[in-house]
């Protein structure tokens, strides 16, 4: 069975400071792996895909994803953290057939 | 261009009764998928309907029921609603023909509460 882990509940930083929001994977087969943020009473927001080819994955809003086939991992990350990046981030593998599973959220707080 | 609509936003129902929820898909999709997403937990995969068929479904009872429609737009039906069924219900579309890539989009859900 595919699945995510996001071992960090909380990740708290101060504003201008870079960002780490980790991700761990288990699936068989090419994993497609996908980044989602979530404003507060709001839908989830696409940020970045992995699906093939460079291991460091360009996305909205500043952030970027390093692929690591060898320690299974997909961590989100930002060179300097905005205090409008404070909301709930969720990274998914999507299977064969299209469904996307989630992890269980990671709250991320920049403070000014 | 249109994003991914939802109706209602929020919803009061109480048990045993029975909600509809719609989703319009973002321009040129053709498929969409239904989530739900406990207070505090990552969401869950319902069902996707592609060409108004039922293409995969998770792990949810028969109590939960879709249809898509020509247009391919979406409803989600829940009968007997239990308070376990409070949840926001995300409606994602996405266009599967791009293979690998496909990319799934949300729509901004529809909070549903049930007393």
């Amino acid at each position: 069975a595919q699945s995510v882990a996001q071992p960090e509940d909380q990740v708290n930083v101060a504003e201008g400071n870079p960002l780490t929001v980790k991700c761990t994977y288990s699936v068989s087969g090419n994993p497609y792996l996908f980044w989602y943020v979530q404003y507060p009473n709001r839908g989830l927001q696409f940020l970045l895909k992995y699906i093939t080819g460079d291991n460091l994955v360009k996305g909205s809003y500043g952030f970027e994803a390093e692929f690591n086939k060898s320690q299974t991992s997909f961590h989100l990350k930002k060179p300097s953290a905005l205090v409008s990046d404070s909301a709930l981030y969720f990274c998914a593998v999507r299977d064969r057939r299209g469904k996307l599973i989630f992890g269980q959220g990671t709250e991320l707080s920049v403070k000014p | 261009d249109a994003g991914v609509t939802q109706s209602p936003t929020h919803l009061i129902k109480t048990r045993g009764q029975q909600v509809t929820l719609r989703c319009s898909p973002k321009s040129g999709h053709d498929t969409v998928s239904w989530y739900q997403q406990a207070l505090g937990q990552g969401p869950q995969f319902i069902f996707q309907y592609y060409e108004e068929e039922e293409r995969q479904r998770g792990n949810f009872p028969d109590r939960f029921s879709g249809h898509q429609f020509p247009n391919y737009s979406s409803e989600l039906n829940v009968n007997a609603l239990l308070l376990g069924d409070s949840a926001l219900y995300l409606c994602a579309s996405s266009y599967p023909t791009s293979g690998v890539s496909e990319t799934q989009y949300f729509g901004p859900g529809t909070r549903l509460l049930v007393l």
